[in-house]
């Protein structure tokens, strides 16, 4: 069985860092595509970031460019996004997702997601 | 930057068919997929590459995507399929969502 857990969400001060984990089972992790994918409670989703089954090539949206990091432990079967210079804008369920055979910018699993609120 | 257009909100009587629209510039030259979110749970996809349906998922739903519309149909729609709905596609190696649309069964 597919499964990914998120973890790290919490509470950060504006300009604080978090790291998030998503710690995944059931699939040969290094063969896939993984994602990170946010919403504000009540709103849509918003893509984050991707990573390469190698780690060898990550995307990112143009919002988080510069300030958030995607990486992934194969060892580990692990995907995390380092998460720097933290705005409010920022505060929002986290989730992380695998991307599908074939179609590896299609995410078809999803975890339950961690919640990081950025405060003041 | 791209953007994908859906209407707030749908709404369909039990038995029938649910249509519901994504529109973007040229969305037809892209892949389309979407998702299903109901309350309190992470999104599930239900259609991939405009028209396949993943494992598990009904017949009931298809998929279809042409000049700058695509298009996630729902026949015999069931209270079950009551959610919160999202495309998606990828442009410039950036994926980026519709803003959603709640389908309400009544």
């Amino acid at each position: 069985e597919v499964q990914l857990v998120e973890s790290g969400g919490g509470l950060v001060q504006p300009g604080g860092s978090l790291r998030l984990s998503c710690a995944t089972s059931g699939f040969s992790f290094s063969s896939y595509w993984m994602h990170w994918v946010r919403q504000v409670p009540g709103k849509g989703l918003v893509w984050v970031s991707c990573i390469n089954g190698d780690g060898s090539t990550t995307r990112y949206a143009d919002s988080v460019k510069g300030r958030f990091t995607i990486s992934r432990d194969n060892a580990k079967s692990t995907v995390y996004l380092q998460m720097d210079s933290l705005r409010a804008e920022d505060t929002a369920v986290y989730y992380c997702a695998r991307g599908a055979v074939g179609a590896p910018l299609v995410k078809d699993y999803w975890g339950q997601g961690t919640l990081v609120t950025v405060y003041s | 930057s791209y953007e994908l257009t859906q209407p707030p909100s749908v709404s369909v009587s039990p038995g029938q068919t649910a249509s519901i629209t994504c529109s973007g510039d040229k969305l037809g030259n892209k892949y389309s997929c979407w998702y299903q979110q109901k309350t309190g749970q992470s999104p599930v996809l239900v259609m991939y590459q405009d028209n396949r349906r993943p494992s598990g998922i009904p017949e009931r739903f298809s998929g279809s995507n042409s000049g700058n519309t695509a298009t996630l149909t729902i026949s015999g729609t069931q209270a079950m399929d009551e959610a919160d709905y999202y495309c998606q596609a990828w442009d410039r190696n950036t994926g980026v969502f519709g803003g959603g649309t709640k389908l309400t069964v009544l």
